[in-house]
């Protein structure tokens, strides 16, 4: 099992690009997650799915979009990129919902540099 | 709301024993999650309390006190290789985790 794997590894954008960034998970899990992580703030949620067809917003979803057409699949979009968007994007899976006791396996993540 | 503190960095010894500290003031907390992550790698999960009391799996152990909002990752034993960012992330019931900033290690030789 390849576990949960996103591409690309890394990007370099200019402001105002779009990409969409993919991740994909073979472990059957219904749970999937897209986080940011800056330094000195942890891994802040940006949007989640609770299943095919399904997406919701976390706590910094502003500036990005998300697709779950495919219960492996959940694409992250940047419409026009900016500077502050620079970080480093995971995504996780999990099986079950946050409350339940499970833990979140994360992809290797994504290095967005945004000029 | 909800708020996750820890120390920003540590150092410690190869050989020594290190408690990194976490606390939290989650509303409906119903656990706590304990991550390892290296640099330019992803988070991989280490621990989880939901009940007080501590918690062991081999070098590492990890501790909750609900009523005091606090838990605590204790390595002995130190290795070079647990050089690493560690991440405590507390849930709620109906809710996302919520990670604090994470800590730093550095173990020295």
């Amino acid at each position: 099992n390849a576990g949960v794997t996103q591409t690309p590894k890394f990007r370099v954008l200019k402001t105002g690009q779009s990409m969409t960034l993919l991740c994909a998970q073979d472990m059957n899990h219904e749970y999937m997650y897209w986080y940011r992580q800056d330094p000195g703030m942890g891994l802040r949620l940006i949007h989640y799915s609770v299943g095919e067809g399904t997406t919701a917003k976390g706590e910094v979803p502003d500036g990005y979009n998300v697709s779950r057409l495919k219960k492996q699949n959940f694409l992250l979009g940047l419409e026009s990129a900016a500077p502050s968007q620079t970080s480093v994007y995971f995504c996780a899976s999990s099986y079950s919902p946050p409350g339940a006791g499970e833990t979140q396996y994360f992809g290797p993540g994504t290095r967005l540099l945004v000029l | 709301g909800q708020n996750i503190d820890q120390p920003t960095e540590m150092t410690a010894t190869e050989g020594a024993i290190v408690q990194i500290n976490c606390t939290y003031q989650t509303s409906g907390f119903n656990g706590l999650f304990w991550y390892q992550q290296h640099a330019g790698e992803a988070p991989t999960f280490l621990s989880y309390n939901v009940l007080d009391g501590l918690e062991e799996k081999g070098r590492f152990s990890s501790f909750l006190s609900r009523s005091k909002g606090y838990s605590y990752l204790l390595l002995k034993e130190l290795q070079m290789k647990d050089s690493a960012s560690y991440l405590c992330a507390a849930v709620a019931y109906g809710q996302n985790f919520v990670f604090g900033p994470g800590t730093r290690l550095s173990v020295l030789p």
